[in-house]
């Protein structure tokens, strides 16, 4: 069971604003950078975005967007479309397990 | 461009043992943490194992430690992970990914993924 936990399912209409969420604790999120990725079906995942405003991964939309707050970290997709349907993974680095921990993953459906 | 290509697709028995190997290319190896994450059919993202530039530090998960083991060469600029006494949990995709200038970046290229498969 990871112990970054993200619901299984979400779900929006095109154009939609949708966030996923990512709940961890103090020596994972609460301490560290969350990174988040896509995976289409059959590819491999690709970086999305992440918590340091200060820099966005290259070529990705900024309709994409991190933030976190304490313990918990959230993925906002605005104007959704339909090539967004996927499955999104958060991931943090772990203080305690000194190594990285990814969340279950959220399955998007776009309606 | 960056390119991160693992060996092909392998059956191995339980209990065999295995090495994978990824050819990075397209940025400077040496300046970047590498790491190993799996993905088990229709199950979500596991990260395996984590090296740094030099190799002088690597961290690996619980549920492969004393088993797997991670290595790098930078004159080769390859990523290699060796795994012994397998067993069937550990039938599933292998990425190499690209990590930053330290320890956590996170990974911003992955390799397509080799299938391992453990069955006799």
């Amino acid at each position: 069971q990871s112990v970054l936990t993200q619901p299984p399912s979400a779900s929006g209409t095109p154009g939609q604003r949708v966030t996923i969420p990512c709940f961890g604790s103090r020596s994972n999120i609460g301490s560290n950078t969350v990174y988040w990725y896509q995976q289409l079906p059959g590819t491999a995942p690709k970086l999305l975005a992440h918590t340091n405003k200060d820099h966005r991964p290259s070529g990705v939309p900024d309709r994409f967007s991190g933030s976190k707050s304490g313990t918990s970290a959230s993925l906002a997709i605005s104007g959704l479309q339909s090539e967004d349907e996927a499955d999104y993974y958060c991931a943090a680095w772990d203080d305690s397990l000194n190594g990285v921990l990814f969340g279950g993953g959220t399955r998007l459906t776009v309606l | 461009e960056v390119h991160l290509v693992e060996s092909g697709e392998v059956v191995v028995q339980p209990g065999g043992s295995l090495r994978l190997s990824c050819a990075a290319s397209g940025f400077t190896f040496d300046d970047y943490s590498m790491t190993w994450v799996r993905q088990a059919p229709g199950k979500g993202l596991e990260w395996v194992s984590l090296i740094n530039w030099d190799g002088a530090a690597t961290f690996i998960s619980d549920s492969v430690k004393g088993r797997f083991a991670i290595s790098r060469d930078n004159n080769r600029n390859s990523l290699y992970l060796q795994m012994s006494s397998l067993t069937i949990e550990d039938t599933a995709v292998y990425y190499c990914a690209k990590g930053g200038n330290s320890i956590w970046d996170g990974f911003d290229h992955w390799g397509q993924g080799v299938l391992v498969t453990v069955s006799s």
